[in-house]
């Protein structure tokens, strides 16, 4: 499987823009790119995904590079309620589950 | 209220012991997973359901046995477990078309176990 590498840990203040980067060098023309988050005390919960093209949902916005081998996590205003590990997987059509790796730790100041 | 409801919230264990984990989901999912969450590592898969059949075991050991009764209920029997068991274990839940690809999966909030 593709792997992704992630920032351990980023921090930003309330209503800012956050941007998460993804780094996938080895990403093939089969997977596709998700995001999860995990609040504390809570299992992931789906964030956003995509395959080639930038996608938007009413919880974030997906910035997928041209080559594809990186991708942006864009949460428009943060709040604190933000405050979680953000996971970028790579995901093949038919794979059964998901591999997480470490994600990122974002930390939301007031 | 991520309708995937996992019991016990807290569960303490002798190494002796058989317990057993519950999930149940409301969301009219066909595939159901079983994932352990370690301090300081990754989520790993241990198991997948789709339609009731077992579809993966990722080398999870025989102490850790899975039962799948039907689409909405999701069971982790747990026997002679050791103290490096002690987890986060989740259950998740998706649609199981074409994968984790175009169904997100569903996680409830965890059973956390301690084995003493």
């Amino acid at each position: 499987d593709a792997k992704t590498t992630q920032p351990n840990s980023m921090e930003s203040n309330e209503e800012e823009p956050v941007h998460l980067p993804c780094n996938h060098s080895t990403i093939s023309g089969t997977d596709y790119i998700h995001w999860y988050r995990q609040l504390p005390s809570q299992g992931p919960e789906y964030v956003i995904h995509g395959l080639t093209s930038n996608v938007n949902n009413r919880m974030a916005s997906l910035a997928i590079a041209e080559d594809r081998k990186s991708s942006t996590l864009i949460l428009h205003r943060a709040t604190l309620r933000d405050a979680a590990v953000y996971y970028c997987i790579l995901i093949k059509w038919g794979a059964d589950g998901l591999t997480f790796g470490k994600g990122t730790h974002l930390i939301i100041q007031p | 209220e991520t309708g995937v409801t996992q019991t016990p919230r807290h569960l303490v264990m002798g190494m002796t012991n058989k317990k057993s984990l519950k999930c149940e989901q409301h969301l009219g999912h066909n595939a159901m997973y079983w994932y352990k969450q370690s301090a300081k590592k990754p989520l790993e898969l241990m198991f997948v359901y789709s339609l009731e059949e077992r579809v993966e075991n990722n080398s999870v050991p025989s102490r850790f046995s899975p039962e799948c009764p039907n689409s909405s209920h999701l069971f982790l029997h747990l026997h002679t477990l050791q103290p490096e068991d002690s987890a986060l274990y989740l259950c998740a839940s998706s649609q199981g078309d074409g994968g984790a690809v175009n169904s997100p999966l569903h996680f409830g909030n965890g059973t956390r176990l301690t084995v003493t």
